[in-house]
């Protein structure tokens, strides 16, 4: 049982230039987000899926784009890429409901020079 | 929306001592509240958790103690190990029904040998 697999987990871009950050889970979870977090800071949230075809903003979606065409997969796309955008990213997925734990994923360092 | 207050930033403690960590909420609709352990370069784990119509609960050297009526949680560690040096954040689901949860900004504890 895998968990919760990203990849990759390091990544050098330009300013400009774009990427996919790649998750998928293999626990049947139907929610999945992710998260970004700057050095010494807590955990932002981008974007989550409450299910195939279902997605939506959290607190810091300006930058990035989600698709989620199966329950297995959410991949993060960085369209013209910042230095701002240097951060690690986390995706997490959970059961449905308010009262479950996320499992995270080991995390992807983006580093945007 | 919830906002969640997490104190304090760092904390440092000799092996064999107990650790506390404490979180403020302000939903006092919200009804479960995990906490997570962040080990250097890898994913946050969920180590314990806590239900509001429970006021503890504990795991080994570990326990969460909730107070619904002053909005507070707490993460307490006995007889701290090396191991336990890791940031820890809480969480709390901001309403029923809502599965997003909003993370503290983390405690950053180092056990001194």
């Amino acid at each position: 049982n895998a968990g919760v697999t990203q990849t990759p987990k390091f990544r050098i871009l330009k300013i400009g230039q774009s990427m996919t950050l790649q998750c998928t889970q293999d626990m049947n979870h139907n929610y999945m987000y992710w998260y970004r977090q700057d050095p010494g800071m807590g955990l932002k949230l981008i974007y989550y899926s409450v299910g195939a075809g279902i997605t939506d903003k959290g607190e810091v979606p300006n930058g990035y784009n989600v698709s989620r065409s199966t329950t297995e997969d959410f991949p993060l796309r960085l369209e013209l890429a910042a230095p701002s955008q240097t951060s690690v990213y986390f995706c997490a997925s959970s059961p449905p409901g308010y009262d479950y734990g996320y499992t995270f994923g080991s995390g992807t360092r983006l580093t945007v020079v | 929306g919830e906002n969640v207050e997490q104190h304090p930033s760092t904390l440092s403690v000799q092996e064999g001592d107990s650790a506390v960590i404490k979180c403020t909420y302000s939903d006092s609709a919200s009804n479960y509240f995990p906490w997570y352990k962040q080990e250097l370069g890898k994913g946050p784990q969920l180590i314990i958790d806590i239900r509001s119509n429970v006021g503890e609960k504990k795991d080994q050297r570990i326990a969460v103690t909730l107070n619904k009526t002053a909005k507070h949680f707490s993460l307490h560690i006995t007889e701290t190990q090396p191991e336990d040096s890791a940031v820890y954040f809480c969480a709390a689901n901001p309403n029923f029904g809502n599965e997003k949860l909003t993370f503290g900004t983390g405690t950053r504890l180092t056990i001194i040998p």
